[in-house]
């Protein structure tokens, strides 16, 4: 079956634009993240969708950074006035349902490499 | 808050050799922990968890970790290594028990060598 799938696989873009990065989870899994992955770190929450519940945006690092999830389905994350320490990749992943104790492990997508000149 | 270490950046093993990736953890509550490899410019993947019961997993590829709640460790181990084994391994625990969220160690590389 069809993985997560994340596009553009590369972006290049100039300091003070805007970017937006898609993800399209695995059909039926109802939990989305983002992660943002800099070189020499680790891997770095952004936010997480469940279902229709109100996203936990807790990782955002700044209010130039929104995500959105249309019809419980594909999501967007759009960075405004893009800074040089928006470089990394960008790292999507979905899930089943997340809460409670049966907890359902994530399966992430290939990734989008940001590059900010 | 929930956090996982993962205190060595590279680990060196020769082919055929057991190998073991450390991490430690701290959380407040039940642990739910996690192990990902990424290979060279692929995505992560999921290798194994321990939620509750045995505190030895088995996961994919051969791996297993062992929990131990008396030192706060979840070690990643394999019993011979392989030189398709080389990647980067991250060791990750539930924020909560009513979240998705992962937090991520920074990472181990792996550089097994024939």
């Amino acid at each position: 079956g069809a993985g997560v799938s994340q596009s553009p696989s590369n972006k290049v873009t100039e300091k003070g634009k805007d970017v937006e990065l898609r993800c399209d989870p695995i059909s039926g899994h109802t939990a989305l993240y983002w992660y943002r992955q800099s070189l020499g770190q680790g891997l770095e929450f952004l936010i997480y969708f469940q279902g229709n519940s109100a996203p936990d945006k807790s990782g955002l690092p700044s209010d130039r950074f929104s995500a959105e999830r249309t019809g419980g389905s594909v999501s967007t994350l759009t960075i405004q006035r893009t800074q040089q320490e928006d470089s990394a990749v960008y790292l999507c992943a979905s899930s089943l349902p997340a809460s409670g104790p049966s907890y359902n492990e994530q399966f992430f997508g290939p990734g989008t490499r940001l590059t900010v000149l | 808050a929930q956090s996982v270490a993962q205190p060595e950046d590279q680990v060196n093993v020769a082919e055929g050799n057991p190998l073991t990736v450390k991490c430690t953890y701290s959380v407040s509550g039940n642990p739910y922990l996690f192990w990902y490899v990424q290979y060279p410019n692929r995505g992560l993947q999921f290798l194994l968890k321990y939620i509750t019961g045995d505190n030895l997993v088995k996961g994919s590829y051969g791996f297993e970790a062992e929990f131990n709640k008396s030192q706060t460790s979840f070690h990643l181990k394999k019993p011979s290594a392989l030189v398709s084994d080389s990647a980067l391994y991250f060791c990750a625990v539930r924020d909560g028990d009513n979240t998705g969220k992962l937090i991520f160690g920074q990472g181990t590389t792996l550089q097994v060598k024939p």
